[in-house]
């Protein structure tokens, strides 16, 4: 298909495993972000992928998230020994090339994440 | 640090009500701003946006939002509203020159009554 696409859209899990969730941007995309989704804290900035530059990680909420992005196309998050306050829906986004900031993003359906 | 306010957190309307949604942001500088649509079951679209040029901005489904710049405001318009526009909207910035992050506000829920 022509948009984001994500995978697992739903993942559970016990607590203290870890997770990987996957993201593929639309074809051509230069820029990919991870935005977290969960009730209590809206929609939250996790990190960002730019060409080869280096990402920037100041979303990310603990040393167990980790994200990259191979070849750059296809991206991956995880997180490590999972905990109860991970429970959200991952979401991920493209955008073309462009001056900083104006670049819509397209969004993926996301990936919901229960930790049990 | 920079934050984006949506006043409304639940509407409920009438077919063929108006819609006014608040948004404010707090930065000093300039921003781009936007509009997302979350309808049921459905990913984040993009319903419009606003870089530079006519405060007045048109978006689909005859959507329009007015950026005040001495008020930092951008509100989202709709003179008659449908079912089909029940859905969760987001207000968005994001800080001009920088990484092009999203900041979101915590939406606004519209549930339109047939």
């Amino acid at each position: 298909g022509a948009g984001v696409s994500q995978s697992p859209s739903n993942k559970v899990t016990e607590k203290g495993k870890d997770v990987e969730l996957r993201c593929d941007p639309i074809s051509g995309h230069t820029a990919l972000y991870w935005y977290r989704q969960s009730l209590g804290q809206g929609l939250e900035f996790l990190i960002y992928f730019q060409g080869n530059s280096a990402p920037d990680k100041s979303g990310l909420p603990s040393d167990r998230f980790s994200a990259e992005r191979t070849g750059g196309s296809v991206s991956t998050l995880t997180i490590q020994r999972t905990q109860q306050e991970d429970s959200a829906v991952y979401l991920c986004a493209s955008s073309g090339q462009g001056a900083y900031g104006n670049q819509p993003q397209h969004f993926g359906d996301g990936t919901r994440l229960s930790i049990l | 640090a920079q934050s984006v306010s949506q006043h409304n957190h639940h509407v409920i309307l009438s077919e063929a009500a108006s819609l006014e949604l608040g948004c404010n942001y707090s930065y000093g500088g300039t921003v781009n701003l936007f509009w997302y649509v979350q309808y049921p079951g459905q990913h984040l679209q993009l319903l419009l946006k606003y870089f530079s040029g006519d405060p007045l901005v048109k978006g689909i489904k005859g959507f329009e939002a007015e950026f005040i710049k001495s008020k930092f405001s951008f509100n989202l318009r709709k003179p008659s509203v449908q079912w089909s526009d029940t859905a969760e909207y987001f207000c968005a910035v994001t800080i001009s020159g920088n990484t092009g992050k999203l900041i979101f506000g915590q939406g606004t829920t519209l549930q339109v009554k047939p």
